[in-house]
């Protein structure tokens, strides 16, 4: 069945950067699309960022454009999220998720369980 | 940006009873070229990450009880539990993922009255 799990998280301070990872398997990773999705402690989700399934479009929410970057790996079915000059309004679980499609403009079809970040002082 | 509205934003309803719940996109979603709505609802319970029961604004995600339906197209849509049962209180949320970026609606609460 299809699995997503997340690691990287934990707490760091202002300005600090840090990876997250998601592996995936149960499905052909190739064929699709991905997301990062965040939810701040007792807040509704919130997009973050989104790759393609052949990583022509990538797009990302005007909060984090500029200071994060989404990046996939085929050949190890692993998506990433490279988080830079965090600020502590980026305190959020983070989940990555399949798109329903292989398009940026898809669905969260399936998602991880989220891995918490905390920048804090 | 696309901003979606959700009503109400709690909704007690006794088990066995309807619970409806509105999701309103301040532009329209439906995509002309293929006639589909870009819109899906999202279930989330405590401590869990949402689920997806909708896409495309009415198709059924596998595994969703058919008590749940959802139908809606352009700007307004619904999300119907036909028999409330105690595993489906939960927040539910709706997305459109017809524009960039993609935005979630705030969340209908529904509980137990």
């Amino acid at each position: 069945q299809v699995q997503l799990v997340e690691s990287g998280g934990g707490v760091f301070q202002p300005g600090m950067s840090l990876r997250l990872s998601c592996a995936a398997s149960g499905f052909t990773f190739t064929n699709a699309g991905i997301h990062w999705v965040r939810q701040a402690p007792g807040k509704g989700p919130e997009w973050v960022a989104t790759m393609s399934y052949d990583a022509t479009q990538t797009f990302y929410a005007v909060s984090v454009k500029g200071r994060f970057a989404i990046s996939r790996d085929d050949s190890q079915n692993t998506m990433h999220l490279q988080m830079n000059s965090l600020r502590t309004e980026d305190t959020a679980v983070y989940y990555c998720t399949k798109g329903t499609g292989g398009s940026s403009y898809s669905a969260s079809g399936y998602w991880g369980q989220g891995i918490l970040v905390t920048v804090s002082s | 940006d696309f901003v979606m509205t959700q009503t109400p934003d709690s909704l007690p309803v006794s088990l066995g009873e309807r619970a409806t719940m509105n999701c309103k996109s301040s532009q329209s979603v439906l995509y002309s070229s293929n006639n589909n709505n870009y819109l899906a609802w999202y279930q989330q319970k405590p401590g869990q990450p949402p689920r997806l029961l909708f896409y495309w604004a009415s198709t059924r995600e596998s595994g969703v009880p058919d008590r749940f339906s959802a139908s809606g197209s352009g700007t307004d849509f619904t999300l119907t539990i036909s028999s409330l049962q105690a595993e489906d209180v939960a927040i539910y949320y709706c997305q459109q993922y017809y524009n960039i970026p993609l935005t979630f609606g705030p969340g209908t609460r529904v509980d137990i009255k």
